[in-house]
């Protein structure tokens, strides 16, 4: 159980596209769902957390006119890295709660801007 | 400042040895602490959560204890497999918060 889908695992594009990543939690409603970044051998860093049906509350230092955050549904959140850039290229991971000590994580996307 | 401290940050073992990693925090209040295996690109998956009131859990080959006065967690695997090679890392929640605290992890190397 408490599985969360991530897609794509993968993605390759162009400097000044927009990139968007899917979130969706499988066998479970998700009442909150976060949005984490991980560069090589560091941390996972929060970016941002959202709840279903309400806007996303950012981390300090994160744009969110950069990163754009859905959380349409119980089950499904997006996060869209708007005129991606090189410096935009990372391991961006979510995870999905369905209770304060259950945080469940996707197997993460590797974005990679040319 | 809420902080997570993961030691060692790399360690080579040989299969079928143990091992134990250490983890201190200065996360206040706290909540529960969490240790996780994350595979080289993959997401983080859970082995075990603890709370203020327990001092040890073990998940199969993994055990880890919880002191809370100290502020000290370790992470101990028993007769390691090369599978058990990933990053662990240990993971501090604050009470009253949904926040998680993250490590920076100790790349684990099991080889043959």
């Amino acid at each position: 159980g408490a599985v969360v889908s991530q897609h794509p695992s993968r993605v390759i594009c162009k400097s000044g596209t927009s990139v968007k990543i899917e979130c969706r939690s499988l066998d479970f409603q998700a009442t909150t769902m976060f949005w984490y970044r991980q560069f090589p051998k560091q941390s996972l860093m929060l970016m941002a957390t959202s709840n279903e049906g309400s806007k996303a509350t950012y981390e300090q230092g994160v744009e969110k006119d950069k990163f754009l955050i859905n959380h349409a549904s119980l089950t499904l959140s997006t996060l869209t890295v708007t005129s991606a850039h090189p410096e935009d290229s990372s391991f961006y991971i979510c995870s999905a709660s369905d209770g304060p000590l259950a945080q469940h994580f996707g197997d993460g996307t590797r974005l990679s801007i040319l | 400042k809420n902080q997570v401290e993961q030691s060692p940050q790399s360690l080579i073992i040989l299969e079928g040895k143990n091992c134990t990693l250490q983890c201190n925090y200065t996360v206040s209040p706290f909540s529960n602490l969490r240790w996780y295996k994350q595979d080289t690109g993959r997401g983080p998956v859970s082995l075990t959560i603890m709370t203020f009131s327990e001092n040890t859990k073990s998940n199969g080959r993994y055990t880890a204890t919880l002191d809370a006065d100290t502020k000290q967690s370790s992470l101990h695997i028993t007769a390691s497999q090369l599978s058990d090679s990933a990053s662990y890392i240990c993971v501090v929640s604050a009470r009253g918060g949904t926040a998680l605290i993250f490590g920076k992890g100790t790349t684990l190397s099991v080889s043959s």
